[in-house]
């Protein structure tokens, strides 16, 4: 079983949708990731999280420590959010992991006009 | 400017050739890693740098060699490709806190996609 789990694995929405995508993590972190990468493109850094909740226009992510879960949402979603996005933990606090992330299996969005 | 820069974006090579990754990035940060990305899309390390010396490193082949000339810069060489080996590649560098040795953030290159024929 992956240390990280994401659902679902594939997601399809309308346009104006709410959106979430759930993360499960099984190792102690010191950071959750939320990552997107659009087809054929790099993979950018959504959020960083080590707790409670951040907000960067339509997206929010939070984080609940004790359940080792963070979840992604997307508001009012648009066609240009399609893209996998990828929840990624950073294990431990400091010491031998330096930043190394574990990934989840990633989630497909595909939003339809 | 780009922040972590990788090169080439595409690299199509036989099998049994020898091919390098270059990574590049102008953040300022200690820590570089690889990435390797499967055909199911998905991400899992390979190596971590931290100023020039090796961190992590995940029980890869050891036909796949990085080199870390400097921290700015984390080369990635592969020798006797096999089709296996194809897949997408990502470097990333992160700041760590000195203190702590945690990471704060991830960039990513734009990936290089290698395929083995």
């Amino acid at each position: 079983k992956n240390e990280v789990e994401q659902s679902p694995q594939n997601l399809t929405a309308q346009e104006g949708e709410f959106i979430t995508i759930n993360c499960s993590y099984s190792v102690g972190i010191s950071a959750l990731h939320w990552l997107q990468q659009h087809p054929g493109g790099g993979i950018v850094s959504l959020f960083m999280l080590s707790s409670g909740k951040k907000k960067h226009g339509r997206l929010i992510a939070t984080i609940n420590i004790q359940e080792k879960h963070s979840s992604l949402h997307i508001t009012a979603s648009h066609p240009r959010d399609s893209a996998v996005y990828i929840c990624a933990a950073t294990p431990g606090a400091g010491g031998t992991s330096y930043g190394k992330l574990t990934f989840g299996q990633g989630t497909i969005l595909t939003v339809h006009p | 400017d780009t922040a972590v820069s990788q090169t080439p974006k595409y690299l199509v090579t036989q099998m049994g050739n020898d091919k390098s990754i270059k990574c590049e990035q102008n953040l300022g940060h200690d820590t570089m890693y690889w990435y390797k990305q499967d055909s199911k899309k998905f991400l899992k390390i390979m190596f971590s740098y931290n100023n020039k010396e090796l961190i992590i490193n995940e029980t890869v082949p050891n036909r796949f060699s990085p080199k870390s000339p400097d921290k700015a810069h984390l080369n990635l060489h592969i020798n006797s490709l096999e089709l296996g080996d194809s897949a997408v590649y990502f470097c990333a560098s992160s700041p760590i806190y000195k203190r702590t040795g945690a990471a704060w953030g991830a960039f990513f290159g734009q990936g290089t996609r290698l395929t083995v024929v």
